[in-house]
This record gives C-alpha cells, structure tokens and sequence, in this order.
C-alpha cells in the first residue's frame, strides 16, 4: 500500500459530460502529480502541485483542470468528455522540501471509460 | 530530462536473478537514476534508485557505470509476482521535485 488513495476506482460516463477525481495524498507530501495512462500513449505526466500551487504543467488538455486543498487532497476535473479520455488516471505523491531525492509514490488509479 | 533506452521485453526463469539493462548515455550529473515498475495496470511501484554509487534495498540492487551512461536493475530471486513493465527513468534534482517522465518500459515474464 503506497499511501495515496484514490477515488473513485472505475467511472462510467457518457461522451459530453463532466467528472472529477479524487486524490488524497501521502500523510505529509506536499507535491500530487496527475498522471493519465490509455492502451497506446503510455504514462502521460498531466500536471503537479506543491502545496495548493501549480508547480508543473504536461501535456494536460484545456478540457481539463486540476486543483488542490488546503488539506492537500487533489481533484482532477475532465469535462466535455470524449472516447478517447477513456483511460487509467493516476494521482502521486511526494514530501519535496524533505529531500530532493524523494520518490513519487502512486496510488492505484481510477479507470475512466467514456461510452 | 535525459532519455533512457530499454529492451522492450525479456524473460527470466522463476528462482533466477533477473538483469534489466538501461541506457542513459546523456545523462547529467545531477540527474538521478530512479527505476519503478507497474504491475498490470496498478499503480507504478517505486523500486529503486541512485546517483553514481551501488545501490541496494530490499526488493533490488542497482548497478550504475562509472561513467553513468548505464545501469542494470537486479530482482536476484525472481519469482512470478515479479513479472510487470520495469521503466528506467532520470530525473533531475533541483530546486523542487520534478515530475517523473516514462518511457516505455521493459516488459519482464517470469516463467515457471
């Protein structure tokens, strides 16, 4: 058990709506990575926080957004849902500021499938 | 981030020690050599990971070159729970963390 919990597990929804994940992170990181995985592209690096801030972007797109709280859980917005944002959606974890050599730590995702 | 190379798959008999092989040839010398794996379709694990000396922990040993244009990720006991997508990845370390950037992996079938 990494410590990062997601949720939901599995979301169903339909092409044109809008869903958001959840991603409470490790007790004490402050950084939460988003990441999205589909069946041809890989782990896709989406965007990072650090501490209620923005701190990199990837290649998210406009559809989407992110923010995170000052209890430092994150939210993944997806919004005018299309097929191809069917795909595993992974959050992360990091102390930073501890120590410059942490590993990111990751939970175990939440599996999107737009119909 | 520098790019790693890696074979896309290998096979590695239960009970044996399991040998991945990366290529970092540009790397920096503040980049660190981290490898994770993922385990169909959960989230990636961490495993290891180093800058320029040995590393060793309870689940792997890294071995880094000298001129650290490569390494090689050892699982010594391999068994099938060991079967997953291993990346090799660098990262640099700065002024914050940096997110990490996988490639494709080697994808490693552990045969009974």
């Amino acid at each position: 058990d990494s410590g990062v919990t997601q949720t939901p597990k599995h979301l169903i929804t339909a092409t044109g709506q809008r869903v958001t994940l959840r991603c409470s992170p490790r007790s004490g990181d402050l950084s939460v990575y988003w990441y999205q995985q589909s069946l041809d592209q890989g782990l896709q690096f989406l965007i990072q926080y650090y501490n209620g801030e923005e701190r990199a972007k990837g290649n998210i797109l406009e559809r989407f957004s992110a923010q995170q709280f000052p209890d430092l859980h994150s939210e993944l917005n997806l919004s005018s849902l299309e097929l191809g944002d069917s795909a595993l959606y992974f959050c992360a974890s990091s102390p930073q500021g501890v120590s410059h050599n942490s590993p990111l730590h990751f939970g175990n995702g939440t599996r999107l499938t737009v119909t | 981030d520098a790019k790693t190379t890696q074979p896309t798959s290998m096979d590695c008999a239960e009970g044996r020690a399991a040998n991945l092989p990366c290529n970092h040839s540009t790397i920096s010398g503040n980049e660190y050599v981290y490898w994770y794996r993922q385990i169909h379709s959960q989230g990636p694990q961490y495993i290891i990971h180093g800058l320029k000396n040995n590393e060793t922990n309870e689940m792997a040993s890294l071995i880094i070159t000298e001129d650290r244009k490569s390494s090689t990720l050892i699982l010594p006991h391999a068994t099938l729970r060991d079967t997953a997508v291993y990346y090799c990845i660098v990262r640099v370390l700065g002024s914050g963390n940096t997110p990490l950037v996988f490639g494709k992996g080697t994808r490693l079938s552990v045969i009974a």
